[in-house]
């Protein structure tokens, strides 16, 4: 079955600071992931998804995240952290792999930015 | 009025109550989603809809309902909660089912007293 881990339930950085949220995958298929941001009392937005193109993918916001095969991850960073990146972000995966299927999403990592 | 609303924002309910949610589109989407999202828990699919049929129940309890009169519109109807079914119910659209990318609504603020 497909699942996703995000490491560390709350990150805090400073601004200005990289951003590292941990997101480990379990797929018995070709995977495809996505990262959620979820800000106070809003939805969730996608901010970028891997779908077996690149393994570099570039989002929204700056944020980017790297699909790295031989360690089941997809972590997702940002060189420089600001006040707005300050939410919850979610890593998730297709439940039967590829395109199908529906989106299993990790318990979330909340992000706070220091000024 | 673009994207997915939903109202209510916030709902208190005893747990006699019936009550509904709602949830509208206004993207041209074919499939629409209900979610759960509780404190600590990852965010669980509950019903999953395709051109106004319903696909997907994940051994969601019956005292919730979903109905889905077109591919504009989903509702959630609520009777005889339970306490622990306080939470952020979010709603969900997307261009067909599968994994393309869904779009959210704000979601409803439940809580069951």
């Amino acid at each position: 079955a497909q699942s996703v881990t995000q490491l560390g339930s709350h990150v805090s950085v400073s601004e200005g600071a990289l951003v590292l949220l941990r997101c480990n995958y379990s797929s018995s298929v070709p995977p495809y992931l996505f990262w959620y941001v979820q800000y106070p009392n809003q939805g969730l937005q996608l901010l970028l998804k891997y779908t077996s193109a690149a393994t570099l993918v570039k989002g929204i916001n700056g944020f980017e995240a790297e699909f790295k095969k031989s360690e089941t991850s997809f972590h997702l960073t940002k060189p420089s952290a600001h006040m707005s990146d300050a939410a919850e972000y979610f890593c998730a995966v297709s439940d039967r792999g590829g395109s199908q299927g529906n989106l299993i999403f990790g318990k979330g990592t909340k992000l706070s930015v220091k000024p | 009025e673009t994207g997915v609303t939903q109202t209510p924002r916030h709902l208190v309910m005893g747990m006699t109550n019936k009550k509904s949610l709602k949830c509208e589109q206004h993207l041209g989407h074919n499939a629409m989603y209900w979610y759960k999202q509780s404190a600590k828990k990852p965010l669980e699919l509950m019903f999953v809809y395709s051109l106004e049929e319903r696909v997907e129940n994940n051994s969601v309890p019956s005292r919730f309902s979903p109905e889905c009169p077109n591919s504009s519109h989903l509702f959630l109807h609520l009777h005889t909660l339970q306490p622990e079914d306080s939470a952020l119910y979010l709603c969900a659209s997307s261009q067909v089912t599968g994994v393309t990318e869904a779009f959210f609504g704000q979601g409803t603020r439940l809580t069951v007293v």
